[in-house]
């Protein structure tokens, strides 16, 4: 099992250029999450699918958008990507999200730079 | 919202030494309590969680008591290893929506040296 896989390793964008973030994981669970991680701030939810078919905002959506392909994949989107989001986005997965106590499993993350 | 707030780093420890990192947080509810681990240019681990008050969770020698008394959730480990450098994050689950978001606290740098 590769868990949760994440694609690309590293990007390098000009302000205004697009690109989407792709995220896969091979454990079958319903939820998945984009996070972001910024230095001192530990890591932000932008957005989350519960479940196949359904996506919905976190704490911090502005500029970003989310599609859940099937079951399996969560992309992430910058339509005109901007300084600000320069981070390290991680995507998670767990199983289904009626449940406190599951536990997230975390791809090894994107590192974005925005000039 | 709710919150969770963890002591700054880096912490510098010998090797062998005692490490507590502190964690408290703030919740309406009755959340669950995790710590992640971080090693340099990975993504996050699950190190140990407790889902209710006086649970103690462990593993890898780390143990951590979630305390609803005094709202808090310390990561302990009696003699730490070099190997066990890298970022620590204290996190409470909330629910949201359909889902669960996880809440973190800003990160906890350790640095063991030899």
């Amino acid at each position: 099992n590769a868990g949760v896989t994440q694609t690309p390793k590293f990007q390098v964008l000009k302000t205004g250029q697009s690109m989407t973030l792709q995220c896969a994981q091979d454990m079958n669970h319903n939820s998945m999450y984009w996070y972001r991680q910024d230095p001192g701030m530990g890591l932000r939810l932008i957005y989350y699918s519960a479940s196949e078919g359904t996506t919905d905002k976190g704490e911090v959506p502005n500029g970003y958008n989310v599609s859940r392909l099937n079951k399996r994949e969560f992309s992430l989107r910058l339509e005109s990507a901007a300084p600000s989001q320069t981070s390290v986005y991680f995507c998670a997965s767990s199983e289904a999200g009626t449940s406190s106590y599951n536990e997230q499993f975390f791809g090894p993350g994107t590192r974005l730079t925005v000039l | 919202g709710d919150s969770v707030t963890q002591m700054e780093g880096p912490v510098t420890l010998s090797e062998e030494a005692f490490l507590t990192i502190n964690c408290t947080y703030t919740a309406t509810g009755y959340p669950s309590l995790f710590w992640y681990v971080q090693y340099p240019g990975e993504g996050l681990q699950l190190l140990l969680k407790a889902t209710k008050a006086d649970d103690k969770g462990s593993n890898k020698g780390f143990e951590a008591t979630y305390r609803k008394e005094t709202t808090s959730f310390h990561l302990e480990k009696g003699s730490v290893q070099v190997s066990d450098s890298a970022v620590y994050f204290c996190a409470l689950s909330e629910r949201i929506g359909a889902g669960n978001m996880l809440t973190f606290g800003g990160g906890t740098r350790l640095m063991v040296k030899p």
